[in-house]
């Protein structure tokens, strides 16, 4: 499975947009881009997947170029709840949905 | 609907002693997951069940860890002894029937912390 890097740490302030991106290099033809947000004290809950383009539902968007060699989560004006660790995974589509969590990126929203 | 179920939510024990996870997936779901998840990192996963058969259990320390899923449905987690590297919050996830056609997400339960003295 392809190796996931994302910045370790990001800051934002409330009503601001903010990107994270991820680095997915060796992502392989039947890969998936998935992103999973975690609060303290509580188990990750899936944000989003998507496999090229964009993607966009009730929470973010994922924006996935040609390449697929990167992704950039988006979370519209952010608010202090939205101060959690996200996920970026590489998914694949066979042998039973294979995945590998990295050490995510730890946001933080001021107010 | 009700989520994952995990028990206990806490638990600490000396070095060299047994514990057991269980773990109660979401109803339907045929595939479960448990993650080890040390402070400031990612979860990294131990073992994944397909109903009843392992799928993958590639880093799952098979000298002290042992896992079972009866019937395709609860799950138990065993350390046997603990050693302190062990403390971690130990996360349990379930999903849909994971195939090769479609990605089902995982769903979380809210983990149980290990802290081995």
């Amino acid at each position: 499975l392809a190796k996931t890097t994302q910045p370790i740490s990001m800051d934002s302030y409330e009503g601001q947009e903010v990107n994270i991106t991820c680095s997915h290099n060796n992502i392989a033809t039947n890969d998936y881009i998935t992103w999973y947000q975690q609060f303290p004290s509580q188990g990750p809950r899936f944000i989003i997947q998507g496999y090229k383009t964009k993607v966009t539902n009730e929470v973010a968007s994922l924006f996935i170029p040609a390449d697929r060699k990167s992704s950039t989560l988006s979370l519209p004006r952010v608010s202090l709840s939205d101060t959690a660790v996200y996920y970026c995974l590489v998914v694949r589509n066979t042998n039973a949905g294979k995945s590998t969590f990295g050490d995510g990126t730890t946001l933080t929203v001021k107010p | 609907e009700a989520g994952v179920a995990q028990s206990p939510r806490y638990k600490i024990i000396e070095k060299r002693q047994s514990v057991a996870f269980w773990c109660n997936p979401i109803s339907g779901h045929a595939t479960l997951y448990w993650y080890q998840q040390i402070l400031g990192q990612g979860p990294k996963l131990l073992i994944q069940f397909q109903n009843n058969g392992v799928v993958d259990d590639s880093q799952l320390p098979k000298d002290r860890f042992s896992a079972e899923r009866l019937k395709g449905v609860d799950s138990t987690l065993k350390i046997q002894p603990a050693k302190l590297e062990d403390s971690a919050v130990y996360l349990c996830a379930s999903s849909l029937l994971a195939s090769g056609s479609s990605y089902n997400e995982q769903f979380f339960g809210p983990g149980t912390r290990l802290t081995v003295l």
